[in-house]
This record gives C-alpha cells, structure tokens and sequence, in this order.
C-alpha cells in the first residue's frame, strides 16, 4: 500500500544544474500538487494538476515547470536550480481537486543547492 | 491574500493535559479548513476537512470546531499523550489555491 512515491528522498545539486522530482500516486487519484516546506513556513504550493492533461500555478511558481505524465505521475523540475530553492519538497494527492478533499502526502525529497 | 496564522508556535505539555490551538483565517470567500497531523520523519496525514460555520468533527480524543464567520479553528486534545507529538497543521482552501499555515508543534512529556 505505496500511496504517495516520491523520489529521489535526497539531492544535493550545485547551482545552475538542472533536476527532476518524481512523483507517483497509486491510489487513482485525479488531482496533484507540488509543495515546498522551508524553516518557520507552513508548506507554500508551488504547481497543481487538477486532473490528468491540466496543470496549473500556485502561490510560488517561479523556476520551477511541472509534467503531468499520466494519471499516475506528477514530476517538478527544477530547469536552473538556485540556492533559494532549497527545500523539502513535498508532492501530494486528492481524489479530486475539491476543497473538501483530504490530501495524500508522500514523504518528501530533500534538496539542497549549493 | 489567504495569510493561514496559527497560534501558539509550539507547545509543551505533560501527559493527561488536555491542550487546545488556533488556526485563523481570513473570513470572507471561504471553502473549506484543513487540519493534518505531521510527525516527525513522516508525511502530514489529514485530521478533519470541514467546511460548515459551526462544524465539529472528532476523531478519538482529538476534535476540532470550526467558526467560518469570525475565521477561526480550534483543535482540542483530551488527555494527551506522548504519541500525540507533533507538529498540527491548517490548512485553508479557496477552490484554488491551499495555504498552510506554520503550524503548532506539539510536545507532550511522560
């Protein structure tokens, strides 16, 4: 009973290389999210994918792109990574995107860009 | 704005106490309040969703009220214990968007 899969569980990258996170769902959930957790912040949503084939912006977008690649798998990617985006990254899932639904977390990738 | 404020940042009680904490949230275009529970080396896992001025939800020895009109949620513990260690989030969702609060993280002592 996997759940919510994300990998890798930690990185370390030096600035200006590039990353991908990878996320994955068994639970046949339409909806999932991207969020970043940091020191003394409550977790800041970074992308969504309301349902397979959409995606959409959260409240920290910038430097990062997102790939829903099927109904399973929701990757981040990280195109130039920067110091500040180091972070725990956190991916998750809904049954659907209605704000009465709980959310699946999985366990986080830790990423530190040096 | 949704700006999700919880209070207190931490808290330190001894086991058999019973605790509450706050969650505030901008009243107005409201949908739906969150609460999980994050432990320590694991992943949050949802409490309660509610999302009626009013609510009340409970879940064991931990229950939560919800006040949609003046944009506050508590969170009770009864008789807390040390498994009940961790750190409390809410959560508020717009239909959009989901902020997190900082959340409150909980010590209870043998």
């Amino acid at each position: 009973n996997a759940g919510v899969t994300q990998t890798p569980k930690f990185q370390v990258l030096k600035t200006g290389q590039s990353m991908t996170l990878q996320c994955a769902q068994d639970m046949n959930h339409n909806s999932m999210y991207w969020y970043r957790q940091d020191p003394g912040m409550g977790l800041r949503l970074i992308y969504y994918s309301a349902s397979e084939g959409t995606t959409d912006k959260g409240e920290v977008p910038n430097g990062y792109n997102v790939s829903r690649l099927n109904k399973r798998e929701f990757s981040l990617r990280l195109e130039s990574a920067a110091p500040s985006q180091t972070s725990v990254y956190f991916c998750a899932s809904s049954w659907t995107h209605g704000s009465n639904q709980p959310q699946h977390f999985g366990d986080g990738t830790r990423l530190s860009i040096l | 704005i949704l700006n999700v404020e919880q209070s207190p940042q931490s808290l330190h009680v001894q086991e058999g106490d019973s605790t509450n904490f706050t969650c505030s949230f901008p009243s107005s275009n409201f949908y739906a309040l969150h609460w999980y529970r994050w432990e320590t080396a694991k992943s949050p896992e949802a409490l309660f969703v509610m999302t009626l001025n009013g609510d009340e939800k409970k879940k064991g020895r931990i229950s939560a009220t919800l006040n949609t009109k003046e944009g506050y949620s508590y969170l009770y513990i009864k008789g807390s214990q040390p498994e009940d260690s961790a750190t409390y989030l809410c959560a508020l969702h717009n239909n959009n968007d989901m902020r997190f609060g900082a959340g409150t993280r909980l010590t209870v002592k043998p």
